[in-house]
């Protein structure tokens, strides 16, 4: 069976960092096309960035030069290193690897 | 980038009515299109991939059609289960979701 479980979210200050973690059981992340998606508090579904098998990554205007994808294949668990964050990115993140699996989502709220 | 505008931006019908939400890309995507079903509080579920197939467990009466830059999404026949927001998502070039259609109950 395939699960996506997010973990790493929080309350984190404008300018700080934070690191998302999606562990992935029940299929190979290395493998697979997977992909990060936000969603602001009452906001529609934003693309975030995606990781292809070949490792090529590809990420929204919005947060390009910011936020990196990146996984690792030993723990089976796919990133999203998020910096200089601002108030903006408040949302709840999902990791995806679409088209029909998702995990449940981890909240980041950015505020002083 | 390509810009998908999905409409209405929300909608009230009857139990039992047909429902059309429509989705439109700023270009060609072929058939490089999905249907999501977001309930409040809910993780999207995928309802229609590849513009027109319908999702293993998915009931009939929601279908999908279209091709190139214009897209239909059908509810055949609108179940209480049914209140949701619904959005529509391009993947041949990155990934861009329309706005979300929020269906309700008259």
């Amino acid at each position: 069976e395939v699960q996506l479980v997010e973990t790493g979210g929080g309350l984190i200050q404008p300018g700080g960092s934070l690191r998302l973690s999606c562990a992935a059981s029940g299929f190979t992340v290395s493998s697979n096309y997977m992909s990060w998606v936000r969603q602001a508090p009452g906001k529609g579904l934003e693309w975030v960035s995606f990781i292809f098998s070949d490792g090529s990554t590809s990420y929204a205007d919005s947060v390009k030069g910011r936020f990196t994808i990146s996984r690792d294949n030993s723990r089976n668990t796919l990133y999203l290193q998020m910096n200089s964050l601002r108030a903006e990115d408040t949302a709840v993140y999902y990791c995806a690897r679409p088209p029909r699996y998702w995990g449940q989502g981890t909240l980041v709220t950015v505020s002083s | 980038d390509i810009q998908m505008t999905q409409s209405p931006s929300s909608l009230s019908a009857s139990v039992g009515d047909r429902v059309t939400i429509t989705c439109q890309a700023s270009q060609d995507i072929s058939n490089y299109l999905n249907w999501y079903q977001q309930k409040p509080g809910k993780v999207p579920k995928l309802l229609i991939y590849d513009a027109s197939n319908l999702e293993t467990g998915v009931p009939s009466r929601f279908s999908g059609s279209g091709s190139g830059t214009d897209f239909t999404f059908t509810i055949s026949s609108l179940q209480p289960e049914d209140i949701a927001t619904y959005y529509c998502q391009q993947y041949d070039n990155l990934v861009t979701f329309g706005g979300g259609t929020k269906v309700e109950i008259k």
